[in-house]
C-alpha cells in the first residue's frame, strides 16, 4: 500500500532563516506531487505542483521554492523565512485518471 | 474558472443529530467530486468521492450524491457522534494533467454530547 511522509513535524524558525521541508512517497511510481499551505481557520492554497522528476509548476509568487529531486520526493525550500511563511504545510501525492489526492500529516512552520 | 463554495461554520450539532453540510460547484466539462475531513492538528483524510453524474459516494455512514442538475454534492450524515467533529472541505478535480484539486473553504463541525 502507498504510505506518504512529510518531515519535520513542527518547527520553528526565526525570520531570514532558511528552510526546508522533506516530503515521501512509498508504493507507487510517478505520482503527481502537491505542496499546500494552511494558514490558521484558512482553507488551503495550492503552492507547486509536480508531474514528473525535475518538472515543478507554481501557482503562487513568493519566496518559496520547489524540487523534485527523486521520483518519489518532493521538497519545500526558502533561503529567508518571512513570518507570514507560518503555517501548516500538507504534501499530497496523486495517481489515475480521477484525480484523488492523498494527504501527509503536515509540517507546522511557525516563523518568529 | 472552477471554484467550488461551502456552507460557511461553524456547525454545532448535539449528538444523533441530522446533519448536511452543502456543496455547489462551477466546472466546465465533468470534474469527480470529494469530501475530505481534517481533525485537529492533522492532514486531510479522504472521506468519499463520486466520479460520475448521479453517483453515491459513501463511508462511514456520511453519503454525497453528485448531482449535475443543480452542480451540488451536498454531505449528509444521519446520526453525527462526538467523534465527527472536524473540519470539512469539498473539492473538485480539473481534467488536466496535473488534476488539481479546487477546494471549498471548510465547515467546522462540532458535534456536542
Amino acid at each position: 500500500s502507498q504510505t506518504i511522509h512529510q518531515w519535520p513535524a513542527t518547527l520553528v524558525q526565526p525570520v531570514g532563516s532558511p528552510l526546508s521541508l522533506e516530503c515521501t512517497v512509498e508504493g507507487t511510481s510517478n505520482p503527481n506531487l502537491y505542496w499546500y499551505r494552511q494558514a490558521a481557520g484558512r482553507g488551503l492554497q495550492l503552492l507547486f505542483y509536480s508531474v514528473g522528476i525535475g518538472q515543478i509548476s507554481s501557482e503562487v509568487p513568493q519566496n518559496l521554492s520547489a524540487s523534485r529531486p527523486q521520483d518519489r520526493q518532493f521538497i519545500l525550500s526558502s533561503k529567508k523565512l518571512l513570518l507570514s511563511d507560518s503555517g501548516f504545510y500538507l504534501c499530497a501525492w496523486a495517481q489515475g485518471s480521477e484525480g484523488t489526492q492523498y494527504f501527509g500529516p503536515g509540517t507546522r512552520l511557525l516563523v518568529l | 474558472g472552477n471554484s467550488v463554495t461551502q456552507m460557511e461554520g461553524p456547525v454545532t450539532l448535539s449528538e444523533e443529530a441530522f446533519l448536511t453540510i452543502n456543496c455547489t460547484y462551477t466546472a466546465t466539462g465533468y470534474p469527480s467530486l470529494f469530501w475530505y475531513v481534517q481533525y485537529p492538528g492533522e492532514g486531510l483524510q479522504l472521506l468519499l468521492k463520486a466520479t460520475k453524474a448521479d453517483d453515491k459516494g459513501s463511508n462511514k455512514g456520511f453519503e454525497a450524491t453528485y448531482r449535475k442538475e443543480t452542480t451540488s454534492f451536498h454531505l449528509e450524515k444521519g446520526s453525527v457522534q462526538v467523534s465527527d467533529s472536524a473540519v470539512y472541505f469539498c473539492a473538485l478535480s480539473d481534467l488536466g494533467s496535473a488534476r488539481q484539486l479546487t477546494f471549498g473553504s471548510g465547515t467546522q463541525l462540532t458535534v456536542l454530547p
